[in-house]
């Protein structure tokens, strides 16, 4: 039973391109929330999705976006990429409601040179 | 907007002694939170929940939670080398379920 996973592991960009992050999620589980890790600082919420919809969303401008298909998996599109984009994107599964077992993927290091 | 607080340490102890982790939340209203642990460079793995004042024990680790101080701890029992991580301390933000608001983690190295 394979666990959350995410691609590409590392990604190195320059400012202004554009990136695409990959999260398919634990089997049976129908939710993907997607998480920013700072260095030295704690992941914060980006957004969640479920049924293709977005959810909720945390503190972040609209050069986030994201989609969700059919099968769970989701996608992270960052536009526009600033220095401060540079973090650890994680990837979180569960099922709708189980706040209580949100598992995470390895995440995707991200550099914006 | 909810916020949490945790000693970002280093915390450093000696093996098999006891760790103690503290965290602080702002948000009296607040009814579950987590304890995830981090190794460097890997990804956040949850290793206890608590919703209920009181203790909560599974194996060495014991969450404590007190409402009323807005308080909740992590003791590491008998702490081992492998302990050696960031710890981070979490609970749902506005509009509750998967949106966890996360403290910054307190490092925790367990000396040999």
């Amino acid at each position: 039973d394979a666990g959350v996973t995410q691609s590409p592991t590392h990604l190195i960009k320059t400012r202004g391109q554009q990136v695409t992050l990959r999260c398919s999620p634990k089997s049976g589980h129908d939710t993907v929330s997607w998480y920013q890790q700072a260095l030295g600082q704690g992941p914060q919420f980006i957004f969640q999705y479920y049924e293709e919809e977005e959810r909720q969303r945390g503190n972040f401008p609209d050069r986030f976006s994201g989609h969700q298909f059919p099968n769970y998996s989701s996608e992270l599109n960052v536009n526009a990429l600033l220095l401060g984009d540079s973090a650890l994107y994680l990837c979180a599964s569960s099922f709708w409601g189980a706040y209580n077992e949100q598992f995470f993927g390895p995440g995707t290091r991200l550099t914006v040179l | 907007q909810k916020e949490v607080e945790q000693n970002s340490g280093p915390l450093s102890v000696p093996e098999g002694a006891i760790a103690s982790l503290n965290c602080t939340y702002s948000d009296r209203g607040s009814q579950s939170f987590f304890w995830y642990r981090q190794y460097s460079g890997k990804s956040p793995e949850l290793i206890m929940f608590i919703y209920s004042n009181g203790d909560k024990e599974d194996g060495r680790f014991t969450a404590q939670l007190n409402k009323a101080s807005q308080y909740v701890s992590l003791l590491i029992r008998d702490s081992q080398p492998s302990d050696s991580a960031t710890y981070l301390c979490s609970f749902p933000g506005e509009g509750g379920s998967e949106k966890l608001v996360f403290g910054k983690g307190t490092k925790l190295t367990v000396n040999p």
